[in-house]
């Protein structure tokens, strides 16, 4: 079972390039979410999708966009990469009614 | 505004001996709690959850946590500590029911020495 799938695991942007991190789950799970983590300040929820077709922001969405593509995917989108978004990102996934997050094994971007 | 806040960025312990991370919350409404661990280069799992069944949480590889209104507080426990347990280890509370939702804390580094 793959669970929750992230591409790329590991990226250096440039200021200002644009890129996407793709994420994919195989449990046929409602909610998707995107978090980023960051050196003592824990995980913070970026943007989640509660089902196929829905998105709404978390508590730090400047700077990001999302798509749910389908029920299986929910991508998270930088369009112009700032420093400050050096961060790991984790996708997460849960079922519907539940609280227990299913996480990937997180994006780690650098922008220089 | 709703916070988490786990006392001690870092705890070493040695190998048997007792675990205990903090975590304190904020809020005027009992929330439903949680334990996340995060072994090296992995996502986080969930260790155990709180959702006002019972105050003492019993979860995998041997932990619980209690939940105690009056500190606002849910510690988390072990009593003997195995080299695997080291790992980082976050608390994090929903202030709703079923979504995932949540206010994670700052994250507690476990060293386990042998």
């Amino acid at each position: 079972n793959a669970g929750v799938t992230q591409t790329p695991k590991f990226q250096v942007l440039k200021t200002g390039q644009s890129m996407t991190l793709q994420c994919a789950q195989d449990m046929n799970h409602n909610s998707m979410y995107w978090y980023r983590q960051d050196p003592g300040m824990g995980l913070r929820l970026i943007y989640y999708s509660a089902s196929e077709g829905t998105t709404d922001k978390g508590e730090v969405p400047n700077g990001y966009n999302v798509s749910r593509l389908n029920k299986r995917e929910f991508s998270l989108r930088l369009e112009s990469a700032a420093p400050s978004q050096t961060s790991v990102y984790f996708c997460a996934s849960s079922d519907q009614g539940t609280e227990k997050l299913f996480f990937g094994s997180g994006t780690q971007l650098s922008v220089l | 505004a709703q916070s988490v806040t786990q006392l001690g960025s870092h705890v070493s312990v040695s190998e048997g001996a007792l675990v205990l991370l903090r975590c304190n919350y904020s809020s005027s409404v009992p929330p439903y709690l949680f334990w996340y661990v995060q072994y090296p280069n992995q996502g986080l799992q969930l260790l155990l959850k709180y959702t006002s069944a019972a105050t003492l949480v019993k979860g995998i590889n041997g932990f619980e946590a209690e939940f105690k209104k009056s500190e606002t507080s849910f510690h988390l426990t072990k009593p003997s500590a195995h080299m695997s347990d080291a790992a980082e280890y976050f608390c994090a509370v929903s202030f709703s029911s079923n979504t995932g939702k949540l206010i994670f804390g700052q994250g507690t580094t476990l060293q386990v020495k042998p």
